[in-house]
């Protein structure tokens, strides 16, 4: 079946333009998640999303960030006026029920932003 | 907060070598632990998870991983290399109850010599 896509694959942004990065989870995924990957390094939680509910936002590094997932589907991480240091991966994972305990997050293939 | 270790950035093995990558957790009460890999401009790809039914966890393509606890170490090994091996590995954890977000080590990129 298909798996987790995001889109663009690759973002060029001038720095202070806004960005919006989306995620199509498998379909019937209960949980959403977005994760920052900084170059050479693991992936960094930023928010998590149950349906259409976020149930949290704390890694979300500035109030610059905004992500939504209005029908309880697909998601939009946005971000105003970009700055350097929001080069990253930002990858979308999805889980079939409320994604802890046992249950396997689902990783796409990122969206690779670099700000110049 | 949950946490692991990935000891060592890189790890060069000749192909049908032993791999060895090494994880420590930080919790007082064993977590749940996951094993990725990530190929070039690819996503992160399970490969196994600890969800203490047994300590020894076999994964996708040959990988396998023991948790020790007393040594609160979740290694991942394979007997023997394959070219196709070459990418990064991400240690990751999770706690009990109703925690969702994983937490990630460093990562190690493994490279494999002809």
């Amino acid at each position: 079946g298909a798996g987790v896509s995001q889109s663009p694959r690759y973002k060029v942004a001038k720095r202070g333009q806004d960005v919006a990065l989306r995620c199509d989870p498998i379909s019937g995924h209960v949980s959403l998640f977005w994760y920052q990957q900084a170059l050479g390094q693991g992936p960094e939680f930023l928010t998590y999303f149950q349906n259409e509910a976020q149930l949290d936002k704390s890694g979300l590094p500035s109030d610059r960030f905004f992500a939504e997932r209005p029908e309880g589907s697909v998601s939009t991480l946005k971000i105003q006026r970009t700055q350097q240091e929001d080069s990253a991966v930002y990858l979308c994972a999805s889980s079939p029920r409320q994604g802890w305990g046992t249950d396997t997050q689902y990783f796409g293939p990122g969206t690779r932003l670099t700000v110049l | 907060a949950q946490s692991v270790t990935q000891l060592g950035s890189h790890v060069s093995v000749s192909e049908g070598a032993l791999v060895l990558l090494r994880c420590n957790y930080s919790s007082s009460v064993p977590p749940y632990l996951f094993w990725y890999v990530q190929y070039p401009n690819q996503g992160l790809q399970l490969l196994l998870k600890y969800t203490s039914a047994a300590t020894l966890v076999k994964g996708i393509n040959g990988f396998e991983a023991e948790f020790k606890k007393s040594e609160t170490s979740f290694h991942l090994t394979k007997p023997s290399a394959h070219m196709s091996d070459a990418a990064e590995y991400f240690c990751a954890v999770r706690g009990l109850s109703n925690d969702y977000k994983l937490s990630f080590g460093a990562g190690t990129t493994v490279t494999v010599r002809a």
